[in-house]
């Protein structure tokens, strides 16, 4: 069974303190990694797809790479608006339900000034 | 584009009443899934359709859980009778295609069963 565990499970920085999220897991295969923002009382953002070991994804103040047994979210001086919670998912290659992603029960950042 | 719209946003009722949660996919989107999220145990997938046609409910917890997507512009999930259990937000999501990425996920239903 494909399990993703994401640590730590709550993380509270100082406005342009720079830290790491970080996305264990394991599956059969991978077919893909996904990182997806969730802002309170809204729907998961998708953010990256990371496909092999070695792969890393930029997008403003975020980085995400990749190796074969985890994932990490880099974030370079974060802002407040950063805040959100931060959601990894896996997708096995297996199977006919490759449409399958598993998520980890995330991390939630919190950015203060 | 709208994005997915989901109705009702919140729910509350009693623990054996019949509850139903209503998807409106994006237009053109042929894959459309149901996540429940819990504290626990985080976003479960519970059910997904291709092209209107159920392709997996694994994810189902049990058969007072049903989904149903009549056509490619509405999508039903119903809980018959509801228990306290099932408390959550549950959420629809779709996307084009067969690959994984870009999942556009609604703003959820949040369901409290008193």
């Amino acid at each position: 069974e494909d399990q993703v565990t994401q640590s730590p499970e709550a993380l509270r920085l100082q406005e342009g303190e720079s830290s790491s999220l970080n996305c264990s897991y394991t599956v059969s295969g991978l077919r893909g990694l996904f990182w997806y923002r969730q802002d309170p009382g809204k729907g998961p953002e998708f953010l990256f797809t990371l496909y092999s070991a070695g792969e890393e994804k930029e997008k403003e103040r975020l980085k995400a790479t990749l190796t074969k047994k985890e994932s990490f979210l880099h974030i370079t001086a974060p802002k407040p608006e950063d805040s959100a919670t931060y959601l990894c998912a896996v997708q096995a290659l297996a199977t006919g339900t490759a449409s399958k992603l598993t998520f980890g029960t995330g991390t939630r950042l919190q950015v203060t000034l | 584009d709208a994005g997915v719209i989901q109705s009702p946003r919140h729910e509350v009722t009693e623990m054996g009443q019949e509850v139903t949660l209503r998807c409106k996919p994006i237009s053109g989107h042929d894959y459309l899934f149901w996540y429940r999220q819990t504290m626990m145990r985080g976003l479960e997938l519970l059910i997904y359709f291709n092209n209107n046609v159920p392709i997996d409910d694994s994810g189902m917890p049990e058969d007072r859980f049903s989904a149903k997507m009549p056509n490619a512009s509405f999508s039903t999930l119903k809980i018959q009778p509801s228990e306290p259990r099932d408390s959550a937000v549950y959420f629809c999501a779709s996307r084009r295609g067969r690959g994984g990425e870009k999942l556009f996920f609604g703003s959820g239903t949040q369901l409290s069963v008193l």
